[in-house]
């Protein structure tokens, strides 16, 4: 199975500054033939379903605000919301889907300063 | 617009059987690979099981491989969730969600609301 680890656990920042949330799997989710990462990235507020962000690691899905942005290939990849809002706070969960079982991260907890 | 509306959740004893189902609209249901996602409320997300759009490839996660059985009508735009030798353990909220593309496994691109399944004497 692929274990992925999300870093940090919860993350505190002010308002309009950059958050940057971390996720490692543990061995590559790069997929030699298409050359694509199969990682994404979604958000869930309380009370809500995840909501999808991000997928092969750095397509923005339709809707998406600008300020969130995917990237990294292998087994290291990077959620960054450029400038916070109120409304991002949530938690964030990363997911691959190269094998079978499909996994997440353990999600990061994204609060206002 | 894509709608997913999980029901048939509830509280069972220790053993016991309940079957969760999942109608879908807003897109070509035959179409796509469908999976069960549950999350013990306040914890993290966890994969369940998945169906290819035909129904005729299904794959699960080892704790419920034997358990919990995993199927679909095209006809009637629904998928299901039939989980048997219940445990504690699989006390969770049940999401049906549903693939990005038709090729599976992918990324999932809607979720529905869920359903709380509670097993406890």
């Amino acid at each position: 199975d692929i274990v992925m680890t999300q870093s940090p656990d919860s993350l505190t920042v002010s308002l309009g500054e950059r958050a940057t949330i971390n996720c490692k799997s543990s061995q590559s989710v790069l997929y030699r033939s298409n050359n694509k990462n199969y990682l994404a990235w979604y958000q869930q507020k309380p009370g809500q379903p995840p909501k999808l962000l991000i997928y092969w690691a750095s397509t923005r899905e339709s809707g998406v605000p600008d300020r969130f942005s995917g990237s990294g290939s292998g087994t290291d990849f990077t959620l960054t919301i450029s400038s916070l809002q109120a409304e991002d706070v949530a938690v964030y969960y990363c997911h691959q889907y190269y094998s079978t079982p499909l996994t997440f991260g353990g999600g990061t907890k994204v609060e206002i300063k | 617009e894509v709608q997913l509306w999980e029901s048939g959740g509830g509280l069972v004893l220790p053993g016991g059987s309940l079957r969760l189902s999942c109608a879908a609209s807003g897109f070509t249901f035959s179409n796509y690979a469908m999976s069960w996602v549950r999350q013990v409320p306040g914890k993290g997300l966890e994969w369940v099981s998945a169906i290819t759009g035909s129904g005729g490839t299904t794959n699960y996660i080892d704790s419920v491989k034997g358990r919990f059985t995993i199927s679909r009508d095209n006809s009637k735009n629904t998928l299901f969730l039939q989980m048997n030798s219940l445990r504690a353990e699989d006390t969770a909220i049940y999401f049906c969600v549903k693939d990005g593309l038709k090729t599976s496994p992918n990324y999932f691109d809607y979720w529905g609301q869920g359903t709380l399944v509670t097993v406890s004497s």
